[in-house]
This record gives C-alpha cells, sequence and structure tokens, in this order.
C-alpha cells in the first residue's frame, strides 16, 4: 500500500537551532513531493514542492527540502529556527494525480 | 490577492441538524477539494470537484453531500451531523488534478452539540 510516513510525531527545538523533520514514502516511482505548514487553527500553507530536476529545493521561510530516491525520502530543514516556526508541518506526495497522501504531521515546538 | 475564502470560520449545531459549510476561491481552479481534518491528524479526503464533475471518496459517509454551483463556490452540506462530525472542515483548490499543489483555506472548525 501505498504511504508516507513521518517518524517523529513531536520534535522540540530551541530558538536558533538547526530543524530537521524526515519523510519517507513508499511509492515504485518517483512521486510530486510536498510540504505543508499548518499553524493552530488554520488552513495548509505550502512550504516547497518537488517536481523534478534539482534534488534539493528551496521554500518560503527560509526552509529547504532534499529529495533522496535511494532513501526513498523527501526532509526538511531549517539552518535556524524561528519561534514563529511553532506550528504542524505535513509532508505530501501525489504519485496518482488524482489525490495527495498526507503524512501523519510533526508537531514543532520552539523553545526559547 | 487570489485565494480559498471558507465561511464561516465557526460553526457550531446540534446533533442531528443540518448544516452547511462554504468555500469560494478566486484563484479559476478547476478542481476544488474537501477535508476532514480531526484533531492530531493529517487531512482526510472526503471528495474533490473537477469542473462540475463530482468524485467521493469510497469511505466518505453518505451523510456528507457537496454542490458546486459554479467554479468559484463549493460547499459542504452534513445532513445529520454527528459528535463524531466535530472537527475541522478544509477546503482546497488546484488548477488541475494532476500532480498540482493544492491551496488551502483557513478551515472551518466545527462543533456539534
Amino acid at each position: 500500500a501505498q504511504s508516507v510516513t513521518q517518524p517523529d510525531i513531536h520534535i522540540t527545538v530551541s530558538e536558533g537551532a538547526s530543524l530537521e523533520l524526515r519523510c519517507n514514502y513508499s511509492y515504485g516511482a518517483t512521486p510530486y513531493l510536498f510540504w505543508y505548514v499548518q499553524s493552530p487553527g488554520q488552513g495548509l500553507q505550502l512550504l516547497l514542492k518537488y517536481f523534478s530536476g534539482d534534488t534539493l529545493v528551496q521554500g518560503i521561510k527560509g526552509f529547504e527540502a532534499e529529495f533522496k530516491r535511494s532513501q526513498s525520502s523527501f526532509n526538511l530543514r531549517k539552518p535556524s529556527v524561528h519561534w514563529s516556526d511553532a506550528a504542524e508541518y505535513f509532508c505530501a506526495v501525489d504519485n496518482t494525480g488524482n489525490q495527495f497522501y498526507f503524512g501523519t504531521g510533526t508537531s514543532l515546538t520552539v523553545i526559547p | 490577492d487570489a485565494m480559498v475564502i471558507q465561511n464561516p470560520r465557526y460553526q457550531v449545531t446540534q446533533f442531528g441538524k443540518p448544516v452547511t459549510l462554504s468555500c469560494s476561491q478566486t484563484l479559476n481552479h478547476n478542481v476544488m477539494y474537501w477535508y476532514q481534518q480531526k484533531s492530531s491528524q493529517a487531512p482526510k479526503l472526503l471528495f474533490h470537484y473537477y469542473d462540475k464533475d463530482f468524485n467521493n471518496e469510497a469511505d466518505t459517509p453518505d451523510n456528507f453531500q457537496s454542490r458546486r454551483p459554479n467554479t468559484s463556490f463549493c460547499f459542504l452540506d452534513i445532513r445529520s451531523p454527528g459528535l463524531g462530525d466535530a472537527a475541522m472542515y478544509l477546503c482546497a483548490t488546484s488548477r488541475a488534478a494532476i500532480y498540482n499543489e493544492q491551496f488551502f483555506g483557513p478551515g472551518t472548525r466545527l462543533t456539534v452539540l
């Protein structure tokens, strides 16, 4: 079965520290990959996406993600976290052209 | 700015009392989606419209219906809300149904008393 896994349910980092959120998928071909962020009580905002080409993609708010085909991963990174980055982060995959498959999300807490 | 708008942001209804949630978009996108998101869970797709073509997910309860009278508007009707239907309902749009990013509205928080 197709799936998207975000192994970390909750992550806590100090402000200014680096961040990496993990995402793994199980599909045969290279899917289209997305990272979304959701602040409390809000909708989802697209951070970045990967369709093809350079495997390191830059997004908004200083985020980047790297697609690694050999590991079936699309991990999200940020070199220096700000308090305003505290939110829920969802990895999503579109392999069928018909539906997004969301991961279960990673909740990020940023401590001063 | 082009956007996806959901009204109301908060909706309270009584058990069994029909409720309608509204979504509108100024992006002129062909596809509109409705998701249900319960606390600390990923969004779950209920159905989507490609233009006027309605696509229901297999496990979406019959209690949930949708209407899309024109390109800009889409409605979610819950015919007889149960306590288990309390959730955030997210509307999203995409330009096409194939490999396109989805743009989300802010959501409607539904409470069932």
